[in-house]
């Protein structure tokens, strides 16, 4: 079965640092990866995805990812952090083969230290 | 940007009762999810549901658990007999199959119904 995960409960950046959350996957096959951002008392709202072509994707709010198959890891990134983007990051994966269900790690929380 | 809806937003339920969280999923939308969420811990798949039966469900998913879709826009969750290890945050999902690889198209979540059971 497909699992994710997210090594740090939390992760500290300062405003305008560049900022990182981790995540490995494991899966078999071609893995299909996807972010998602909680913000308080809101749903989980998707970032971005991967499913096959470049391994950098960009998606929403100026946040990119990195998948890196020899690592399977899928890191969210984005070069300049703002206090807005404190909120509770979750990475997913879905396997190829007909699986329906996506598995999300923990949560990564992002605090931005203005 | 049509969303998902989730009623209400937060229950409280005594243990032993029944329970039915509600979701309107976005109207174009083929396939529907529910997920929970316990304080602190992951994000859990619960069921899938697509073409008025499930797809698949998790080993959380017991016969305690049932879903419908009772009419062309809510999606229902309920909890025959509620337990206190019941106690979560239930979040609604639907996404569309898109065309080709219907692998592509991500979950779009309601903002999910807090349940508490005592």
């Amino acid at each position: 079965a497909q699992s994710v995960a997210q090594p740090e409960d939390q992760v500290n950046v300062a405003e305008g640092n560049p900022l990182t959350v981790k995540c490995t996957y494991s899966v078999s096959g071609n893995p299909y990866l996807f972010w998602y951002v909680q913000y308080p008392n809101r749903g989980l709202q998707f970032l971005l995805k991967y499913i096959t072509g470049d391994n950098l994707v960009k998606g929403s709010y100026g946040f990119e990812a990195e998948f890196n198959k020899s690592q399977t890891s899928f890191h969210l990134k984005k070069p300049s952090a703002l206090v807005s983007d404190s909120a509770l990051y979750f990475c997913a994966v879905r396997g190829p083969y007909g699986n329906n269900r996506l598995a999300f790690g923990k949560g990564n929380q992002v605090v931005v230290i203005p | 940007e049509p969303e998902v809806t989730q009623t209400p937003s937060h229950q409280v339920t005594q243990m032993g009762q029944e329970v039915i969280l509600r979701c309107v999923p976005i109207s174009n939308h083929l396939y529907f999810y529910w997920y929970r969420q316990i304080l602190g811990q992951k994000v859990e798949f619960l069921v899938s549901f697509y073409n008025n039966e499930i797809s698949e469900k998790s080993e959380i998913f017991d016969d305690q658990f049932s879903v419908e879709r009772p009419d062309g826009s809510n999606f229902t969750l309920k909890i025959r007999s509620t337990k206190l290890e019941d106690s979560a945050m239930y979040f609604c999902a639907s996404r569309t199959s898109g065309t080709g690889n219907w692998q592509n198209s991500p979950l779009h979540f309601g903002n999910g119904t807090r349940l508490t059971v005592t």
